[in-house]
């Protein structure tokens, strides 16, 4: 299983660009990204998935080099309603590998967006 | 509305008092699975389902039960809770198998208290 690595903490401020990595050294092929966002007390929400290279969608960016190792969430001009955990997960999104079924989120990032 | 609905939102219970909290999705999706959530320690999986009559362990299975009868319901059963299982609760389900397309989509959690 992918174990991944996040920075604890971090703070911006409103407008800004903010940029999360995630280390995943030991992915395997059959591997895809996945960051969601967690406000307190509520579950968490799917953000973005990509399996390599760029992924964007209306809310935020997803970078994968070419080696897979780690990927970096970012997120254009931030608000304070982003403050927020996020977190990276790395696992199968389809059948196949032998441990598909067991997903380990990583401790995650706790962004805070000042105004 | 597609959503995971959890019942009951807050429980709290006395040790050895046998409990159920019950997990429904209307996605059609065959993977289920049930995390909890303590401060510090993130989420962490308890058992996951692949499917109807198919559930395996997560990382933290101690102390718990599941059962798929129905492709739509998975409830988590404590036959024996104990203050150590005081935690916040969380199902989430996928299409296919793993994280499928969209990723988890999570409920919105269950906060219990055992004193």
């Amino acid at each position: 299983l992918a174990k991944t690595t996040q920075p604890i903490s971090m703070d911006s401020y409103e407008g800004q660009e903010v940029n999360i990595t995630c280390s995943h050294n030991n992915i395997a092929t059959n591997d895809y990204i996945t960051w969601y966002q967690q406000f307190p007390s509520q579950g968490p929400r799917f953000i973005i998935q990509g399996y390599k290279t760029k992924v964007t969608n209306e809310v935020a960016s997803l970078f994968i080099p070419a080696d897979r190792k780690s990927s970096t969430l970012s997120l254009p001009r931030v608000s304070l309603s982003d403050t927020a955990v996020y977190y990276c997960l790395v696992g199968p999104a389809s059948a196949g590998g032998t441990s598909y079924g067991k997903l380990t989120f990583g401790q995650g990032t706790i962004l805070t967006v000042h105004p | 509305e597609a959503q995971v609905t959890q019942n009951p939102r807050y429980l709290i219970t006395v040790t050895g008092k046998k409990l159920t909290v019950t997990c429904s999705q209307n996605m059609n999706h065959e993977y289920m699975s049930w995390y909890r959530q303590d401060p510090g320690l993130g989420l962490r999986q308890i058992y996951y389902s692949m499917n109807v009559e198919v559930t395996d362990k997560g990382d933290v299975p101690e102390g718990y039960k599941v059962s798929r009868k129905e492709k739509r319901n998975f409830p988590l059963i404590l036959e024996s809770p104990s203050p150590n299982q005081t935690s916040l609760y969380f199902c989430a389900s996928s299409w296919g198998w793993g994280q499928g397309a969209s990723g988890y989509t999570f409920g919105s959690g269950t906060r219990l208290t055992v004193v």
